[in-house]
């Protein structure tokens, strides 16, 4: 099946700064999602993207869709307490009985006061 | 509104023994899926539903069983429970299959001992 490269693993930033996490694959992909999940919770839609290149913002995230439909960014900027969590990205390849999401193994956020 | 409930939120069984977790969704998804969640390894989807009746396998379906008899419903059992069965057991919905974004509940926390 489709695999994800997901970096950082782990992030540890001061509050106020940007960051950025990308996915990688080595497979196309038709769709990138963006979640979220905070302690105790599941994961929560940030971003959807639909087509290459593509470029969305939601509040303070941004993320794009690679002109090679093989990677995705997220930005966070100005980061704030609240910001804390694991960052999951996930891809959909419309190919064979691939009909399911594959999830990235996530990058751990820790925002530092 | 509800969107997706999962109940128990926590369980701890004794290896060998059965339960069966509970997913309800209020949203009128068709597509629902059941994941587990092991540290460092992200979401791996062990069953899916596209509609009431149909269930499929995912990437790790071994030592699961599924059920979709409501469309609001979507069990996951375990027969004989294993300690590599230990894990966060995600539930998620959507409208449609493939790149529609998905819904999540908050995670059963199992334990098998």
């Amino acid at each position: 099946g489709q695999q994800l490269n997901q970096s950082p693993q782990s992030m540890f930033i001061q509050e106020g700064e940007d960051v950025s996490m990308n996915c990688t694959s080595s497979s196309i992909f038709n769709t990138w999602l963006w979640y979220k999940q905070d302690p105790g919770e599941g994961p929560v839609l940030l971003i959807a993207l639909y087509k290459a290149g593509e470029l969305t913002s939601n509040g303070r995230l941004t993320a794009q869709f690679g002109i090679t439909r093989k990677d995705s960014f997220l930005n966070i900027s100005a980061s704030i307490p609240s910001d804390v969590g694991i960052y999951f990205c996930a891809g959909f390849h419309l190919s064979g009985s691939a009909r399911q999401l594959t999830f990235g193994s996530g990058t751990q956020l820790t925002v530092l006061p | 509104n509800a969107g997706v409930t999962q109940t128990p939120k926590f369980r701890v069984l004794k290896t060998g023994q059965s339960m069966t977790l509970l997913c309800a969704q209020d949203m009128n998804h068709e597509y629902m899926y059941w994941y587990r969640q092991d540290p460092g390894m992200g979401l791996r989807l062990i069953h899916y539903s596209v509609g009431e009746g149909t269930t499929a396998k995912g990437e790790v379906p071994d030592g699961y069983n599924v059920s979709r008899l409501k469309k609001q419903n979507f069990l996951l059992g375990l027969e004989s429970a294993a300690p590599s069965q230990t894990s966060v057991y995600f539930c998620a919905s959507s409208l449609g299959g493939g790149n529609q974004p998905q819904h999540f509940g908050d995670g059963t926390r199992l334990s098998i001992l």
